[in-house]
């Protein structure tokens, strides 16, 4: 099974300034088969990434993947008060299909 | 536009079963892969199981394996995950996630059910 390491585990920043989370493999992730996920509290949550760097529809964006391999990053470019929320990272390469912890990005 | 709703959650005690539903609409239901995601309180997300268009394919977390079943239903729109011998660990807000094809990347999700299992 793939382990998924996101870090850091809170993220402090203000509207306006860059984010930077980063999720890490235990092993390979084939093929890029990696997802981004923004999840607020009270909703269901909102695809981000697909494919480590392809926005999903409706994505603005200020949202970009990055990433190959083990190390894999999302950014934020100018942070806008909707975003704060815990996001994670999914990786669907290899069955079980997992998560990361999340990371959660706070005002 | 894509709606999926959940419903079957409820207090249950451990050992015991329950079923959950997911009624689907605004897409062409049996064109895609569809899934099971809970979120157990105060964590993080973890996939639970996932089935094909065609139920040809089927796939379970470790967690569930030997407990849970998949199934679906396309000539009512609907999806199901029937729970047997739950466990105090299974308690959670479980989602019903439609996939972007049939690539088990969770495009659209549902508000949620939530399982409870205590004594």
């Amino acid at each position: 099974e793939i382990v998924l390491t996101q870090s850091p585990g809170t993220l402090s920043l203000s509207p306006g300034e860059r984010a930077t989370l980063s999720c890490r493999a235990s092993q390979s992730v084939s093929g890029r088969y990696l997802a981004w996920y923004q999840h607020k509290p009270g909703q269901a949550p909102r695809l981000l990434i697909y494919g480590a760097s392809s926005r999903a529809t409706g994505i603005p964006d200020r949202f970009s993947g990055s990433g190959s391999g083990t190390d894999f990053t999302l950014t934020i470019s100018r942070l806008e008060p909707e975003d704060f929320a815990v996001y994670y990272c999914q990786q669907y390469g290899s069955s079980p299909f997992s998560f990361g912890q999340g990371t959660k990005l706070e005002i | 536009e894509v709606q999926l709703v959940e419903s079957g959650g409820g207090l249950v005690q451990p050992g015991r079963s329950l079923r959950l539903s997911c009624a689907a609409s605004g897409f062409t239901f049996d064109d895609y892969s569809l899934h099971w995601v809970r979120q157990a309180p105060g964590k993080g997300l973890e996939w639970v199981s996932g089935i094909s268009w065609n139920s040809g394919t089927t796939g379970y977390a470790d967690s569930v394996k030997g407990r849970f079943t998949i199934s679906r239903d396309n000539a009512k729109n609907s999806l199901y995950l029937q729970m047997n011998s739950l466990r105090p660990e299974d308690t959670a807000l479980y989602y019903c996630a439609k996939d972007l094809g049939s690539t088990w990347v969770f495009e659209s999700w549902g508000q949620g059910t939530l399982v409870t299992v205590s004594s």
